[in-house]
């Protein structure tokens, strides 16, 4: 089946750094990938939708300059989250989708960011 | 876009009862409802999922129902075990735009 590789699982950064997450399809292209935001004991939040050779498309209050999306290759996308903050502290998620596969979407791992 | 209303967002049942989990979605464009169970600190997994063309599809002791006119998805699960404990969510999506919205979740416990 689709496997999504997302990297890191865990980081704690200080105030003001910059981290980046990445999300590897494994054995699929995907040329449309997502990254949503999980607070604790909450949904699922969709923050942008990732294309690959173009620019992201970010869900409203989502800020771009603040959550720089790249993808770059049909089996990479990045998210940097820039001049990070406590409030961004948050479990971080992909989801890619096998364009072989009409519906069917895999998540990544996620990514647990802590900014201290 | 889309709205995605899930209910209850928590619910205790005992062992071997059932547990039904209901969203409703405001876009009628969707056509595609899938449900994931989430672990603590985990990917969400699929669980199962339904299209529009369909009112109602079953694996086992899970199954879900679609009722389009009225834009509400429920989730069934019977003869409930501990292991079923865990929060889900319901989600709505079209093909024409990918995404996926997320209901609030449900925290499912199952007491033994």
């Amino acid at each position: 089946g689709a496997v999504v590789s997302q990297h890191p699982s865990r980081v704690i950064c200080k105030s003001g750094t910059s981290v980046k997450i990445e999300c590897r399809s494994l054995d699929f292209q995907a040329t449309t990938m997502f990254w949503y935001r999980q607070f604790p004991k909450q949904s699922l939040m969709l923050m942008a939708t990732s294309n690959e050779g173009s620019k992201a498309t970010y869900e409203q209050g989502v800020e771009k300059d603040k959550f720089l999306i790249n993808h770059a290759s049909l089996t990479l996308s990045t998210l940097t989250v820039t001049s990070a903050h406590p409030e961004d502290s948050s479990f971080y998620i992909c989801s890619a989708r096998d364009i072989r596969q009409s519906y069917g979407y895999t998540f990544g791992s996620g990514t647990r960011l802590t900014v201290v | 876009g889309e709205n995605v209303e899930q209910h209850p967002s928590t619910l205790s049942v005992q062992e071997g009862d059932s547990a039904v989990i209901k969203c409703t979605y405001s876009d009628s464009a969707s056509n595609y409802f899938p449900w994931y169970k989430q672990e603590l600190g985990k990917r969400p997994q699929l669980i199962i999922d339904i299209r529009s063309n369909v009112g109602e599809k079953k694996d086992q002791r899970i199954a879900v129902t679609l009722n389009k006119t009225a834009k509400h998805f429920s989730l069934h699960i019977t003869e409930t075990q501990p292991e079923d404990s865990a929060v889900y969510f319901c989600a709505a999506s079209s093909a024409a735009g990918n995404q996926f919205y997320f209901g609030t979740g449900t925290s499912l416990t199952v007491i033994p």
